[in-house]
């Protein structure tokens, strides 16, 4: 069984859309998590880290649910420029310190 | 601007050949990692360093490597290495196991031919 399974995707939307992204992890002993951006052939770079109360960054909300080991990443008023891979992202600190564990990604195309 | 770097940033190597990637942090994160990223896949973990000890994950090939001979620079090194092992190899760091999360160099592009 895979540590983060994510939605496979890809998501092909308009530009102002709204969109959401989810992601399922295994162990319930994770600790932190995030969702990074990975453009094609690029390094991934965080998006932005999930707290358990949920967060917002401008157009982008993440959500955590730790009784379901489930979060979510919503994005409203696509823009062209949000077209990327969206890895979720779990720190496992259970085990091996430090180690984050990724899922496949999803791929977002934002169509004008 | 304090960042991690890597070089260089594409590298073609012959079939067999030796073949060395390099990483240099100026974060002064005490935890750099190595990992190996396929066309569509998630990154996967080679191994890491946390300050001198170093860690590899149960699965990784012999054939790699790694050396840290200070706290700024840590080398992948591929031994011999084959077709399968082309891919991105991306080289991250972090501060007592990345409860922040990551920072993420530009990668390495390897191709074997």
């Amino acid at each position: 069984r895979k540590e983060v399974e994510q939605d496979p995707g890809p998501f092909n939307v308009p530009e102002g859309a709204t969109v959401a992204f989810n992601c399922t992890y295994s162990n319930s002993a994770s600790q932190s998590f995030f969702w990074y951006r990975q453009d094609c052939r690029k390094e991934p770079k965080l998006l932005m880290s999930v707290y358990s109360s949920g967060n917002e960054d401008g157009r982008f909300t993440a959500q955590l649910n730790r009784a379901s080991q489930y979060i979510s990443l919503l994005i409203r008023d696509s823009k062209l420029s949000d077209s990327a891979t969206y890895l979720c992202v779990v720190n496992d600190r259970g085990s091996t310190l430090g180690r984050l564990y990724f899922g496949r990604g999803t791929q977002l195309t934002v169509w004008p | 601007d304090a960042m991690v770097i890597q070089n260089p940033r594409y590298q073609v190597t012959q079939f067999g050949k030796p073949v060395t990637l390099s990483c240099s942090q100026t974060l002064n994160h005490n935890v750099m990692y190595w990992y190996q990223q396929k066309s569509s896949q998630a990154p996967k973990l080679l191994f890491h360093y946390y300050d001198k000890d170093f860690n590899n994950e149960a699965d990784t090939p012999d054939n790699f490597q790694s050396r840290r001979p200070n706290t700024s620079f840590c080398f992948l090194d591929i031994r011999s290495p084959g077709l399968g092992d082309a891919a991105m190899y991306l080289c991250a760091t972090s501060r007592d196991g990345g409860i922040g999360g990551y920072t993420f160099g530009s990668g390495t592009r390897l191709t074997v031919v």
